[in-house]
């Protein structure tokens, strides 16, 4: 089944405790994003990768790392979590086929809590 | 970080209404437009995706227009069902901006039998 899975998809942790959320995406697909979503502000683009060891900022990354090592994985990585990272975390993924961006395939969310 | 303004921000309509929201983008520099549809407590999902001004796109009851020169999108659905309960997204890619998707905040559409 073609799909993109997040783990956690649940995670409380404390101020300053290094923690990574993994993406992964057996499509093939070449685009990979993050995303944050926070009620009244809309979803918002934290970083995207074109492809293997490509990766761009998107609107809001300060806080945030990513690595795209390989095709299928796209970590996000918050080296010091902070109170304020609390939030809806969406990976998706996509083809860039033709020069267009296809439609992105989202992954079930991972829902972090910074105490 | 791109203006893309989408409104109404909520929608209650009666089962049986057609409906209509908007999405407005920047202009200039356009490269794509899509829509997706979110449900309560699931992911986004693709409707829509959008390239050539003028384009027409038709799923089922739900449809959508583009029109790049003046920066606006329509997402019309006919005969509301209450399935069709869920926030309506777009999201823009412009050419200059690293293809980076800038969502609007959302349509949420509340369809009541």
């Amino acid at each position: 089944e073609a799909q993109v899975t997040q783990n956690p998809r649940y995670l409380i942790t404390v101020t300053g405790k290094k923690l990574t959320v993994t993406c992964s995406q057996n499509m093939n697909h070449e685009y990979m994003s993050w995303y944050r979503q926070d009620p009244g502000l809309g979803l918002r683009q934290i970083y995207y990768s074109m492809n293997v060891e490509v990766t761009d900022k998107g609107d809001v990354p300060e806080g945030y790392k990513v690595s795209r090592k390989e095709k299928r994985n796209f970590p996000l990585i918050l080296e010091s979590p902070s109170p304020n990272q609390t939030s809806l975390y969406f990976c998706a993924s996509s083809t860039t086929s033709g020069g267009s961006w296809d439609e992105q395939f989202f992954g079930p969310g991972t829902r972090l809590t910074v105490l | 970080i791109l203006n893309v303004e989408q409104s109404p921000q909520s929608l209650h309509v009666q089962e049986g209404d057609s409906t209509n929201f908007t999405c407005s983008f920047p202009s200039s520099n356009f490269y794509a437009l899509h829509w997706y549809r979110w449900e309560t407590a699931k992911s986004p999902e693709a409707l829509f995706v959008m390239t050539l001004n003028g384009d027409e796109k038709k799923k089922g009851r739900i449809s959508a227009t583009l029109n790049t020169k003046e920066g606006y999108s329509y997402l019309y659905i006919k005969g509301s069902q209450p399935e069709d309960s869920a926030t309506y997204l777009c999201a823009f890619i412009g050419s200059n901006s690293g293809y980076a998707l800038n969502f609007g905040k959302g349509t949420s559409l509340l369809v009541t039998p």
